[in-house]
């Protein structure tokens, strides 16, 4: 999930079993929800969106659920590998043409 | 197509001194961003640029100023730096900006105000 501060949390996973990473948003009225990866040194890249009409959204390798009625995002990552180590973002689209952007989850894959 | 670049890649300031970060992007997007990024928080947008020739506000835009003079630059100054100011960059630019739009990101300048 996302966290205030400045220790994020931190999910390690071993390579080849399934991640899960939560994030909680924090607007209802949100319509648009994004998840961006954040490797070491770069800027975040788009990963996967999915739009409030949805509750499900996939693409390659990952998925997002959306639950509009407690606020969650989730992102799935199948067959996690040492190339997904990563800091992971959700961003919602909460008014107008800005995104707000949660803290951000380590993803560590052992392998 | 090189997508969204920024110059330069690292600076370090004196309390006071002035600078100019630069943002290019080869997409012909309208939109163009600047975020702050510190340890353990969310990107924070600081000014953002809607097309040629126009800037507004994010939410923290203090200390802090920005230009879009061509559409494929833009420009973040720093007029007085501060050690709170310390910080990585990330430049951003969308197609459109209804926030559906996808936002492409730059590799970041890391800069130290000492």
């Amino acid at each position: 999930g996302e966290s205030v501060g400045l220790h994020l949390p931190t999910l390690s996973v071993q390579e080849g079993d399934n991640s899960i990473i939560n994030c909680a948003y924090s607007n209802s009225a949100s319509d648009y929800f994004i998840w961006y990866k954040q490797e070491s040194g770069k800027g975040p890249q788009f990963i996967i969106d999915i739009r409030s009409n949805m509750d499900k959204r996939q693409g390659q390798r990952v998925t997002v659920l959306l639950n509009k009625t407690v606020k969650h995002l989730s992102l799935q990552i199948a067959a996690t590998q040492p190339g997904d180590s990563a800091v992971y973002f959700c961003a919602e689209n909460e008014y107008g043409n800005k995104l707000v952007f949660g803290a951000g989850t380590i993803l560590r894959v052992k392998s | 197509n090189a997508g969204v670049t920024q110059t330069p890649k690292f600076r370090v300031l004196k309390t006071g001194q002035s600078m100019t970060l630069l943002c290019a992007q080869d997409m012909n997007h309208e939109y163009m961003y600047w975020y702050r990024q510190d340890p353990g928080m969310g990107l924070r947008l600081i000014h953002y640029s809607v097309g040629e020739g126009t800037t507004a506000k994010g939410e923290v835009p203090d200390g802090y100023n920005v230009s879009r003079l061509k559409k494929q630059n833009f420009l973040l100054g720093l007029e007085s730096a501060a050690p709170s100011q310390t910080s990585v960059y990330f430049c951003a630019s969308s197609y459109g900006g209804r926030g559906e739009d996808t936002q492409y990101f730059g590799p970041g300048t890391r800069l130290t105000v000492l």
